[in-house]
């Protein structure tokens, strides 16, 4: 079974573009949820979603969106970027929810010039 | 505030035990996770711990103390492959928060 993808793998981009980063869960799993990971610290959560609802926002601004298709794929934009947005951007699965066990995918390196 | 505090750095010797702490302070929780991440890599869960206790899986356990807001990792007969940074992170109300992470380095 192929486990979380994500695209891409690799991303640069300017202050002030716009980003769109793509996820696909493991067959089955109903949950995902987004992470910034900058160097040198642990993932910090921005969304979950479940049966494509928002079940939970972390404390990121408003520029940060996300959304989760029929089949349980999932999109992260950031509008606007800012220097500070470069980081590791992860996506994590599961099968009900943040509170089970995730798999991670190999994430997505975003670079802001 | 929430905090999820763990040491930055570990040294430890192949074969060797060692004990990763993790102390938290959140709003709520609904239970606590270790992950492994090597360098380069995406995190990978180790375990779960959501009652007081000791959690055993092979030459992994962690133990969870709700009361004091404590948890550890016990890593034993430790292996070069083990050098990589693990994670604590606690889980509540729909959010996952993480530790910053704590680095160990495997000696031989």
């Amino acid at each position: 079974d192929a486990g979380v993808t994500q695209s891409p793998t690799h991303l640069i981009k300017t202050r002030g573009q716009h980003v769109t980063l793509r996820c696909s869960p493991i067959s089955g799993h109903k949950s995902v949820s987004w992470y910034q990971q900058v160097l040198g610290q642990g993932p910090q959560f921005i969304f979950q979603y479940y049966e494509k609802e928002e079940r939970g926002r972390g404390n990121f601004p408003d520029r940060f969106s996300a959304r989760q298709f029929p089949n349980y794929s999932s999109e992260l934009n950031v509008n606007a970027l800012l220097l500070g947005d470069s980081a590791l951007y992860l996506c994590a699965s599961s099968t009900m929810g943040t509170g089970n066990e995730q798999y991670f995918g190999p994430g997505t390196r975003l670079t802001v010039t | 505030g929430q905090n999820i505090d763990q040491p930055t750095e570990m040294t430890a010797t192949e074969g060797a035990i060692v004990q990763i702490n993790c102390t938290y302070q959140t709003s709520g929780f609904n239970g606590l996770f270790w992950y492994q991440q090597h360098a380069g890599e995406a995190p990978t869960f180790l375990s779960y711990n959501v009652l007081d206790g000791l959690e055993e899986k092979g030459r992994f356990s962690s133990f969870l103390s709700r009361s004091k807001g404590y948890s550890y990792l016990l890593l034993k007969e430790l292996q070069m492959k083990d050098s990589a940074s693990y994670l604590c992170a606690v889980y509540n109300n729909n959010d996952m928060r993480f530790g910053a992470g704590t680095r160990l380095t495997v000696k031989p």
